[in-house]
């Protein structure tokens, strides 16, 4: 049974240009939640998706999206780049979007410069 | 409102006991978590606690939870070196998905 896995694992992007980052749940997950950890905080949410449909968003702007696949991978999208984006990414996936269990993954840091 | 809160740091020696307390302000949580965070790691989830149970005991890890206080405690027994980490309490809201984490606590483990 692999284990959740991000890509890549890190970024550097320009301010102002659009970032995709990649999440594959672990096997048998149907919910993904993605979270964003600056240095020294603590991992703020996103949004879930829950079968392919977003369930339930944070306080991030409409520049943040976020897709789900038929297989349940994942991808946040990120628009617009700030400096203020620079963070650790976090998915986390779930057997469903009542269970109780979340399962990280290793992240992706995004750097904007 | 939402808000988990921890002490930033806490310092012990090796063998000692460590205490990591939280408090929380969503009456509604249904489960609140311990993640631990190593340096360029991800979260590994060490316990987690149903909001209707005071203690879960797991090897050496002892979770407490006072519910009227909305207060939750992690004490690790026998502290070694590799405990040193950043430790996040975290609660679900409601009927939501979503994790509420608080700032974490590093915990420096002293030979």
């Amino acid at each position: 049974e692999t284990g959740v896995t991000q890509s890549p694992t890190h970024l550097i992007k320009t301010r102002g240009q659009q970032v995709t980052l990649r999440c594959s749940s672990q096997s048998g997950h149907n919910t993904v939640s993605w979270y964003q950890q600056a240095l020294g905080q603590g991992p703020q949410f996103i949004f879930q998706y829950y079968r392919e449909e977003e369930n339930g968003r944070g306080n991030f702007p409409p520049r943040f999206s976020g897709l789900q696949f038929p297989n349940y991978s994942s991808e946040l999208n990120v628009n617009a780049l700030e400096l203020d984006d620079s963070a650790l990414y976090l998915c986390a996936s779930s057997l469903d979007r009542e269970a109780y269990g979340y399962t990280f993954g290793s992240g992706t840091r995004l750097t904007v410069v | 409102g939402e808000d988990v809160e921890q002490s930033l740091f806490l310092s012990v020696r090796e063998g000692d006991s460590s205490v990591i307390n939280c408090t929380y302000t969503d009456s509604s949580s249904t489960y609140l978590y311990w993640y631990k965070q190593e340096p360029g790691a991800g979260l590994q989830l060490l316990t987690y606690i149903f909001s209707n149970m005071d203690m879960k005991q797991d090897q050496r890890l002892t979770v407490l939870l006072n519910k009227k206080d909305k207060h939750l405690s992690l004490r690790i027994a026998d502290t070694q070196t590799g405990d040193s980490a950043i430790y996040f309490c975290a609660e679900r809201g409601g009927n939501t998905g979503k994790l509420i984490f608080g700032q974490g606590t590093t915990l420096q483990v002293k030979p």
